[in-house]
């Protein structure tokens, strides 16, 4: 089945620097790679999806690419914010009915 | 539109015994998924249920049960429980019948002594 493998498990970035998470997956099937944030005692929410027909897909301050040959995707935070400090968790999935399969987090702290 | 519920929020438990969790998804939504959460392990998938039938499972042992009801209401059940069972218990919803954008509830945080 499929694994998604996640690097690294912890980063901490000053405030206003940049900050990049990256994820393999295992399945070439795999076509949808969604990005989710939990801050501490909270639930975990969408922040960004890319699709494999895309190579790259932005959305303000985040964006993400993705290289399908190589199976990865990262998610790029530009000018870290305090409040960007959460776990951030990738994922993936392949096509209707299947389940979506998460990696194990980062933890990433933004220092003022 | 109201939020993805899930009841009850804490739950202390003793090994050996089995508990119920169940979640409300957002009005419309047809697909309920479980994940455990656990420091460390991330977000552990253990079943799917689209319109009252499960529809992918993970790999979990056979304590781990669930079902789903006509509204989409789901239940998890877990008997026999063990120590090892002690973590954040989320449930997620989506709109439609892809497992794609899942919305999460706020969890039930089942602690096992």
């Amino acid at each position: 089945g499929e694994n998604v493998e996640q690097h690294p498990s912890t980063l901490s970035v000053q405030e206003g620097d940049s900050a990049v998470i990256k994820c393999t997956y295992s399945d070439s099937a795999s076509n949808y790679f969604p990005w989710y944030k939990q801050e501490l005692g909270k639930r975990p929410q969408l922040i960004i999806d890319i699709r494999s027909n895309v190579g790259e897909k932005k959305d303000q301050r985040i964006a993400v690419t993705l290289n399908k040959t190589a199976k990865h995707f990262s998610l790029h935070i530009t000018e870290t914010q305090p409040e960007d400090s959460a776990v951030y968790f990738c994922a993936a999935s392949k096509a209707s009915y299947d389940k979506v399969i998460f990696g194990p987090g980062t933890s990433l702290s933004v220092i003022p | 539109k109201a939020g993805v519920t899930q009841t009850p929020r804490y739950l202390i438990k003793t090994r050996g015994q089995q508990v119920t969790l169940s979640c409300s998804p957002i009005s419309g939504h047809r697909s309920v998924s479980w994940y455990q959460q656990t420091p460390g392990q991330g977000l552990q998938f253990l079943f799917e249920y689209f319109s009252e039938t499960q529809r992918n499972k993970g790999n979990f042992p056979g304590r781990f049960s669930g079902r789903q009801f006509s509204n989409s209401r789901s239940e998890m059940n877990v008997s026999t429980l063990e120590l090892g069972d002690s973590a954040l218990y989320l449930c997620a919803s989506s709109p439609r019948e892809r497992s794609e954008t899942q919305y999460f509830g706020p969890g039930t945080r089942l602690l096992v002594l």
